[in-house]
């Protein structure tokens, strides 16, 4: 069993609708959660980081850490063409610790 | 510099070649990685530098595959003897406290 896991889509929406994208985990260690956007052609970039259970809203991107379950969350609301990319899920055991990524979630925004 | 810097940023070579790719992570930050990114696919972990601790190189697929880095500084992905396989784009990424930062890569294609 890998410990990230995430459906690598792709996943494909309309313009406006709101997305989940999703990533469990199997360690329990792991204490930092951060969710990276990689346009195509393009290295990954760091598009929001948490680490505690709960919401954390930064615009129309909410993170959302369900430790109990291992189990995270990415929402986007009112998505755009421009949201189209791959998310990747990503967790360091601690902050020093070598950071795991998912497989990545391809998404399309559909105008 | 502000950024991972990676160079070169495209390379094609020969069936058989050897070639180094050299990746300048953002100064301070103790942590390097090494990723590899073929087609449409995941990122795949290759390597780990972490200060001066002993590199975690259990993602390197053959021993055809090695890295260093110098000085806890700048680090060189050697492939020797490059096979087709071995076309991808490879990802460099440091950090500090767990939030990794990415170059734009170097695509390798071996023809």
């Amino acid at each position: 069993q890998k410990e990230v896991e995430q459906d690598p889509g792709p996943l494909s929406v309309p313009e406006g609708a709101i997305v989940s994208l999703n990533c469990t985990y199997s360690n329990s260690a792991f204490q930092y959660f951060m969710w990276y956007r990689q346009y195509s052609r393009k290295g990954p970039e760091l598009l929001m980081y948490t680490y505690s259970s709960g919401n954390k809203e930064d615009g129309r991107f909410t993170a959302q850490v369900d430790k109990s379950s291992k189990y995270i969350s990415l929402f986007i609301r009112d998505s755009q063409p421009s949201d189209s990319a791959t998310y990747l899920c990503a967790m360091p055991r601690e902050s020093y610790q070598k950071v795991t990524f998912g497989i990545g979630t391809k998404l399309q925004v559909i105008p | 510099g502000a950024g991972v810097s990676q160079s070169p940023s495209n390379k094609v070579t020969e069936k058989g070649k050897d070639v180094e790719l050299r990746c300048d992570p953002i100064s301070g930050h103790t942590a390097l990685y090494w990723y590899r990114q073929s087609l449409g696919q995941g990122l795949e972990f290759l390597i780990y530098f972490q200060g001066n601790s002993a590199p975690d190189k259990s993602g390197l697929p053959s021993d055809r595959f090695s890295a260093e880095r110098t000085g806890g500084s700048v680090s060189t992905l050697t492939i020797q003897r490059t096979q087709q396989e071995d076309s991808a784009v490879y990802l460099c990424a440091s950090s500090l406290l767990g939030q990794a930062f990415f170059g734009q890569g170097t695509r390798l294609t071996v023809v």
